[in-house]
């Protein structure tokens, strides 16, 4: 079985100031790891995904994500924010060969003048 | 291209009735995913459905809940004889393939209220 656990359930930060949403998971086989976007009322939108390959991925709206396989962590990363990235993120993982997505229990960064 | 599509968005029952929400995936995807988002937090797996199949119901609760993908129409998830601690955001999501990557599309949620 697969858990994950996103290690901050809140991150304020300022705008323009860079941020990390820290995610590390477990598993005993190997695994593809995903980040989503949920804004307010709103289904969550796909931020980016690993599958194989380069182990830093980039996605959509300037954010980028790191593999570490020896660490099992997938953290989400900006250099930038904005007040529109406000909104609450999860990270996700799921076993090669499965089809179910287990997710962390979010994190909600808030986004301040 | 439309997305997935739920409905409806939001629904309100009383302790006792039946609740009915729907999911029409994307085009092109025979395969649909249901989750359950409880207050405060994340997503739970429920089941897993291919047209006509349920591949996958390891998340769905033992009794009153049940989903069906029919060959025509939609995908429902039915709960009986709803409860108070069924309040919460159920999302629909669609995927194109049934191997490989997992990656899926997820409508907008239906928010069930008990009251």
């Amino acid at each position: 079985a697969q858990s994950v656990t996103q290690l901050d359930s809140q991150v304020p930060v300022f705008e323009e100031a860079p941020v990390e949403l820290r995610c590390n998971y477990s598993s005993s086989v190997s695994v593809y790891l995903f980040w989503y976007v949920q804004y307010p009322n709103q289904g969550l939108q796909l931020l980016l995904k690993y599958l194989s390959g380069s182990t830093l991925v980039k996605g959509i709206n300037g954010f980028e994500a790191e593999f570490n396989k020896s660490q099992t962590s997938f953290h989400l990363r900006k250099p930038s924010v904005h007040i529109s990235d406000t909104a609450e993120y999860f990270c996700a993982v799921s076993a090669q060969g499965a089809q179910k997505l287990v997710f962390g229990q979010g994190t909600r960064l808030t986004i301040n003048p | 291209n439309a997305g997935v599509m739920q409905n409806p968005r939001h629904l309100v029952r009383r302790r006792g009735q039946e609740a009915r929400l729907r999911c029409s995936p994307m085009k092109g995807h025979s395969h649909v995913y249901w989750y359950r988002q409880l207050p405060e937090e994340g997503l739970k797996f429920m089941v897993y459905l291919q047209k006509e199949n349920i591949i996958d119901e390891s998340g769905m609760p033992k009794e009153r809940f049940s989903a069906e993908f029919p060959k025509e129409g939609p995908s429902i998830l039915r709960i009986q004889q709803v409860v108070r601690g069924d309040s919460a955001a159920y999302f629909c999501a669609s995927s194109p393939t049934g191997t490989g990557s997992p990656e899926a599309f997820f409508g907008q949620g239906t928010r069930l209220t008990v009251v």
